[in-house]
Formats: structure tokens, sequence, C-alpha cells
């Protein structure tokens, strides 16, 4: 299985809105809306921050969304700000029965 | 509150078996699958499998041959068995749990260990 497809790095001002793109195959992210973001910190493990594509976890902002057409999904952080900085990953549920991951993206706030 | 702590050696020779363990607390291990899932320094993510509390199993299919999920439920713990290492299985390995809230279980994982970094080297 091949991994999604993420941009390396986007970048956004305070109070901007970014969006980071993940890019799959009609066996993983377009066959299926199980869709799943992950922000990891530096030197931390990856936090769950959007799931099944659109469904936020209990605690995560609503600044934070997700939304998919064909075999891309695509996660939105509107109103940036500082903390936001760090790396997200896309994952999806396989024909396989299996999960994939992105290569990541690095959010820079500047 | 569910924690996970992984534990292992942090330094495994080329050709060896990497094995690791996690530990559960706070919570059962029944009704969940349990995941170990990798991250090469400066890389993304990379799934490795899964197990179920029952013991199924799934796994990478890039890794499949050299993987082995195993898991005690009498001692709260499930492990990891990497055969045939090489340095590109230099990573960080993080054992997480996948989300379930309110009796339905999604393919994402809400839980993790904060991960142990294992060196392949002579």
């Amino acid at each position: 299985q091949s991994a999604l497809t993420q941009p390396a790095s986007v970048s956004g001002s305070p109070g901007q809105s970014i969006t980071i793109s993940c890019t799959g195959s009609n066996s993983d992210v377009g066959g299926y809306n199980y869709v799943s973001w992950y922000q990891q910190l530096p030197g931390k493990a990856p936090k769950l921050m959007i799931y099944d594509v659109t469904k936020r976890p209990s605690g995560v902002s609503s600044r934070f969304s997700g939304s998919k057409s064909g075999y891309t999904a695509s996660l939105t952080i509107s109103g940036l700000q500082a903390e936001d900085e760090a790396d997200y990953h896309c994952s999806s549920y396989t024909s396989s029965s299996t999960m994939v991951f992105g290569g990541g993206t690095k959010l820079t706030v500047l | 509150q569910v924690q996970l702590q992984e534990s292992g050696p942090g330094l495994v020779k080329p050709s060896e078996t990497l094995s690791l363990t996690c530990t559960v607390s706070g919570g059962s291990m029944s009704n969940y699958f349990w995941t170990w899932i990798r991250q090469p320094p400066g890389k993304g993510l990379e799934w490795i499998g899964y197990i179920y509390y029952s013991g199924s199993t799934s796994y990478n299919p890039s890794l499949k041959s050299r993987v082995t999920i195993s898991v005690d439920t009498s001692k709260s713990e499930f492990s990891l068995k990497l055969s045939s290492v090489t340095a590109a299985d230099t990573a960080v390995y993080y054992c997480a749990r996948r989300y379930c809230i309110s009796g339905s279980c999604y393919d994402a994982f809400d839980i993790w260990g904060q991960g142990t970094r294992v060196t392949v080297s002579s």
C-alpha cells in the first residue's frame, strides 16, 4: 500500500485559514469515509483531531474541520493561532482492511 | 483514564529481532483494537498493525512477513516483534488504541503511548 500524499509544508499568518490536503486512491481515501487527522507537536505523540472525515472528538476546537472530495481529503484550520504550529498527519482505512498514513505536513504560523 | 507505555531495548543489531511491549493501565483491554505505529526520524507515521483483544490481527502488507503482534490481557499488555531488522527500521515506535465511544469504534487512534526510540545499529 502506498502512503497518502500530503504537502511537505504549509504556512499562514495568525487569524488566517489554511487547508492541508491528503490525496489517496479509490482503495483508501476515495473508497471510504474513514479519514482521520492528527496533530503532532515537537517531541510528542500524535493527537486525534478529526475522524470519519468530518467528526471532531470531544475537546477538539471547532476551528479544526475536515472534508473530502473524490480521492482528496482536507483539513482546514480557521483563525490560525501560534499554538497550531505542528506537524499534521492524515490516515485512511484501506480496502485491504489495513490503515495507511500520509507523509505528514509541517504547519508554520508566520 | 487509560494510559499506554512502551518498553523495550533502545538499540537492536541488524538482522536481529526487535521486541517491544505496550502496557495498558487505567482500563480494560476488552473490546478494543490495539495498534503499533512507527515514525522514522524526520518522516511520517507508518501503521505496523493491530491486534484485537481476542487475538485476531491485521498487518501492514509491506511488513507482514517480519511482524508478529501478540496480546496478554492477563498482564494488560500487547507486544510487537519485528524480525530481521535493518537500519530502515530505526524509528520511534508508538502503541495506540483504536478510538471507540458510545459503543461504536472508528478507524482512528485516540490514545497513544509517549513513544520509544529504537535504533538499529551494530
